[in-house]
């Protein structure tokens, strides 16, 4: 069953602050992120994998809640270049495989 | 690194015709998948290698749909015969292990 994103779409200016939030209904093994700008393929952005981590990347960070089976991806003092639609991609752990959220889309602007 | 090669970028074709999208893999790369991208779908899993044997094609839509990699560097996916509800963007990718995916560019498949 495909994960659950919210919200579904955002608009920010410049500077602001963002969460997008992916929920499933199956245990995760590992969630993984990926931006995808129109016309142009997905690009992955980080792992997570269970233990509760937290992960950075410049100001994109993301957390991982095993218990809930959720995982949020955090953007702070957003720019025009994060504009996009961001997908969580989980994976249960049994197949190897991903399933990708319903996605969310991203509009920064000035 | 050349990254993940697919080809054609762009196919027309008919209803009924058929159709065979290509993807060159990331050289090392262990396994290959093969994901379709509708607005109303979003992103779909439609099988997956590993070691070029199919593990998982539970996500193709129909016996219409096959797919084979007959060795590490190539795999194709056809459509025959293809359908006007088959138009989409479908995507090839690759990856070590289970760790990051590498997408192709795509392809964007009308079928008319």
């Amino acid at each position: 069953q495909q994960p659950v994103q919210s919200p579904q779409a955002v608009i920010l200016r410049e500077g602001e602050d963002a969460v997008i939030n992916c929920s499933s209904s199956k245990a995760l093994y590992s969630v993984h992120w990926y931006r995808q700008k129109h016309g142009e393929a997905p690009i992955f952005l980080m792992i997570l994998l269970k233990g509760g981590e937290q992960k950075g990347h410049d100001k994109i960070s993301a957390s991982f809640n095993e218990k809930k089976q959720q995982s949020s991806l955090y953007l702070t003092a957003s720019q025009l270049s994060y504009s996009g639609t961001y997908f969580c991609g989980t994976d249960t752990g049994t197949a190897s495989k991903l399933t990708f959220g319903t996605g969310t889309r991203l509009q920064v602007t000035l | 690194d050349a990254g993940v090669i697919q080809s054609p970028r762009h196919e027309v074709t008919e209803m009924g015709q058929e159709v065979t999208l290509r993807c060159k893999p990331i050289s090392g790369h262990d396994y290959l998948f093969w994901y379709r991208q509708t607005m109303m779908r979003g992103l779909e899993l439609l099988i997956y290698f590993n070691n070029n044997v199919p593990i998982d094609d539970s996500g193709m839509p129909e016996d219409r749909f096959s797919a084979k990699m007959p060795n590490a560097s190539f795999s194709t996916l056809k459509i025959q015969p293809s359908e006007p509800r088959d138009s989409a963007v479908y995507f090839c990718a690759s990856s070590l292990a289970t760790q990051r995916q590498f997408f192709g560019p795509g392809t964007r498949l009308t079928v008319l």
